[in-house]
């Protein structure tokens, strides 16, 4: 069975202070790994697609990692506005490209 | 372009009534999604659409819930008798087609409260 888990829970930081989330995943066949962001009372936005351990992909303070285990998040010198939930799924076994995600890692950057 | 839209955004509704919620995919995406959030948790899936026809339901909790797709456009999600344990936020997600892997781009999501 396909599982996805996000670690840690909660993440506090100062303005500045670069940190990373963590996805762990367990899939028969990764076909694709993608990371959301959620605000409050939004839907998930599309952050990016990892398809193969190596990959790696960046947008502005955001870079994504991934290996044959697990994916990385990195935030380097964050900012208040990127304090939301990072939501992590996978693509597998499935052919009908259903997601599954992990719990999500809730950031508050604060000033 | 416009993105997925659902409605209504919020809907309340008492324990063993019907509720319909609505959602507008993005144009010209085929493939069709339905999930449901609980507070503090990630989406949870519920059913997949390919054009009109359900091709994976194996997320549909019980015979309670059913989804259409008459067009191959706007879905519906429909809850029977609903109870309680239902009220969660439903988001409807689409993308080009299922494989790919396809990004799949969520709506703002419906939240359902059953009193």
């Amino acid at each position: 069975e396909d599982q996805v888990t996000q670690s840690p829970e909660a993440l506090r930081l100062q303005e500045g202070e670069s940190s990373s989330l963590n996805c762990s995943y367990t899939v028969s066949g990764l076909r694709g790994l993608f990371w959301y962001r959620q605000d409050p009372g939004k839907g998930p936005e599309f952050l990016f697609t990892l398809y193969s351990a190596g990959e790696e992909k960046e947008k502005e303070r955001l870079k994504a990692t991934l290996t044959k285990k697990e994916s990385f998040l990195h935030i380097t010198a964050p900012k208040p506005e990127d304090s939301a939930t990072y939501l992590c799924a996978v693509h597998g076994s499935s052919n009908t490209g259903k997601l599954i995600f992990g719990q999500g890692t809730t950031l508050q950057v604060k000033p | 372009g416009a993105g997925v839209s659902q409605t209504p955004s919020n809907k309340v509704t008492e324990k063993g009534k019907y509720v319909e919620l609505r959602c507008d995919p993005i144009s010209g995406h085929t493939a069709l999604y339905w999930y449901r959030q609980s507070l503090g948790q990630g989406p949870e899936f519920l059913i997949y659409f390919q054009g009109t026809g359900a091709a994976d339901d194996s997320g549909l909790p019980n015979d309670r819930f059913f989804a259409v797709r008459p067009e191959g456009s706007v879905s519906t999600l429909k809850i029977q008798r609903t109870e309680r344990g239902d009220s969660a936020v439903y988001l409807c997600a689409s993308s080009l087609g299922p494989s790919a892997p396809y990004e799949q781009y969520f709506g703002p999501g419906t939240r359902l409260t059953v009193t």
